[in-house]
């Protein structure tokens, strides 16, 4: 599975969208990008995957460049249960997940 | 609730001794699987299991193992324990497509 980069932290203010980036430049034409997130020592939690197209559900939506290359993750109006780390994660069919080191944000009130 | 149940929550016990930790996937999943969290490693994939079978296996020492029963609970065995394996155990279910994969809240484990 292809490798991600992502910021090592990042702040939002409450309320405001948060965007999260995420660069997997070496991503192949079948592999999914996938965003999961943990709240501190919850299990990690499901937000949103995409292979090519943007997606929107409930919680965030995901923007993926043309080039698929890199992608957004957006949370439309932070709240400060949103504080959390979130990961970017690419991945090929049914394989693992493998989990990188993520982004930290801080919904600041 | 992501419908991953894991017990014990919280496990205290000795080096040298050996514990199993339990999981009961979402209804109707037939793939689990296993991560481990310690403070200094993050995420890391121990295991999977797809309808009873050995799917694939990552970074699992020789004194852990794992299985899956007929009912698709699995269990995850940690023998001769060592401080070092205090961490957060996590199990995770998915469907037979495989595409979102589900956790449960864990399992702390502390090795004294």
């Amino acid at each position: 599975d292809a490798k991600t980069t992502q910021p090592t932290s990042m702040d939002c203010a409450e309320g405001r969208a948060a965007n999260l980036p995420c660069n997997h430049s070496t991503i192949s034409g079948n592999e999914y990008v996938y965003w999961y997130r943990q709240i501190h020592s919850q299990g990690p939690q499901y937000i949103i995957h995409g292979l090519k197209n943007n997606e929107t559900n409930e919680m965030a939506s995901l923007i993926i460049t043309e080039d698929r290359k890199s992608s957004t993750l957006i949370l439309p109006h932070a709240t400060l249960r949103d504080t959390a780390v979130y990961y970017c994660i690419v991945r090929g069919g049914a394989n693992n997940l493998f989990f990188g080191t993520g982004t930290r944000l801080t919904v600041i009130p | 609730d992501s419908g991953v149940t894991q017990t014990p929550k919280h496990l205290i016990t000795a080096t040298g001794q050996r514990v199993t930790l339990r999981c009961s996937p979402r209804s109707g999943d037939l793939s689990v699987y296993w991560y481990q969290q310690s403070l200094d490693q993050g995420l890391q994939f121990l295991i999977q299991y797809y309808n009873g079978e050995e799917r694939a296996k990552g970074n699992i020492l020789e004194r852990f193992s794992a299985q899956q029963f007929p009912d698709l609970h699995s269990e995850l065995n940690l023998s001769s324990l060592e401080l070092g394996d205090s961490a957060l155990y996590f199990c995770a279910s998915s469907t037979v497509s495989g595409n979102t994969i589900y956790f449960g809240e864990g399992s702390w484990l502390t090795v004294v």
